[in-house]
């Protein structure tokens, strides 16, 4: 069974600031790893995903993630925020293996608040 | 090319009695899920299909809750009866061939609001 923890349920920042939104995962098996964004009142839209590879993804909207294998961490970053990043954002794995079907199991969302 | 569509995207109903709620994916994705949220909590897996077949349904949180997909195309999620605790959000996602690599990537709909009063 896999675990994921978003260390923060909130996080406010300026216009223009970076932010990083924090990723831990629990995992006895490989697993594949997501970032999700839901703005209000949408449904979620995938921002990045690290299935192999180069240990830095880039996703849409200027998002990035870089996966360290030996920290279970997957963090999201973005150096400069806009009005419009806001939303909340879920970080989610999956087990590695289509045979075994590639449910998400997701964290509990970090509500990002970008003021002007 | 449409999304995963959701309905109702609200849905306000008396506690013992029955909601339906429908998903439509992508048209051609073989893989369809089910997840929930209740509030202040992680959104969680309820089941997935494999075209017609349940291929997982471990999340599944008792027999109130009946999901079918006739046909491998939209899907059906009846609670009979509602009880208070099922309020939350229940969103649908869906995704191509287990077979391509793509299949990882879950294309969610809107979701659907369900209170039970």
């Amino acid at each position: 069974a896999q675990s994921v923890t978003q260390l923060d349920s909130q996080v406010p920042v300026f216009e223009e600031a970076p932010v990083e939104l924090r990723c831990n995962y629990s995992s006895s098996v490989s697993v594949y790893l997501f970032w999700y964004v839901q703005y209000p009142n949408q449904g979620l839209q995938l921002l990045l995903k690290y299935l192999s590879g180069s240990t830095l993804v880039k996703g849409i909207n200027g998002f990035e993630a870089e996966f360290n294998k030996s920290q279970t961490s997957f963090h999201l970053r973005k150096p400069s925020v806009h009005i419009s990043d806001t939303a909340e954002y879920f970080c989610a794995v999956t087990r590695a293996s289509r045979a075994a079907g590639n449910k998400l199991t997701f964290g509990g969302g970090t509500r990002v608040l970008v003021k002007p | 090319e449409a999304g995963v569509t959701q309905f109702p995207s609200h849905s306000v109903i008396e506690k013992g009695q029955t909601v339906t709620l429908r998903c439509d994916p992508i048209s051609g994705h073989d893989n369809l899920y089910w997840y929930r949220r209740v509030m202040g909590k992680e959104i969680k897996f309820l089941l997935h299909f494999v075209k017609e077949s349940k291929q997982d349904e471990s999340g599944m949180p008792n027999n109130r809750f009946l999901a079918e997909r006739t046909g491998g195309t939209y899907s059906t999620l009846k609670v009979q009866p509602a009880e208070l605790e099922d309020s939350g959000v229940y969103f649908c996602a869906s995704s191509s061939s287990p077979q391509r690599q793509s299949s990882y990537e879950q294309y969610f709909g809107p979701g659907t609001r369900l209170t039970v009063t």
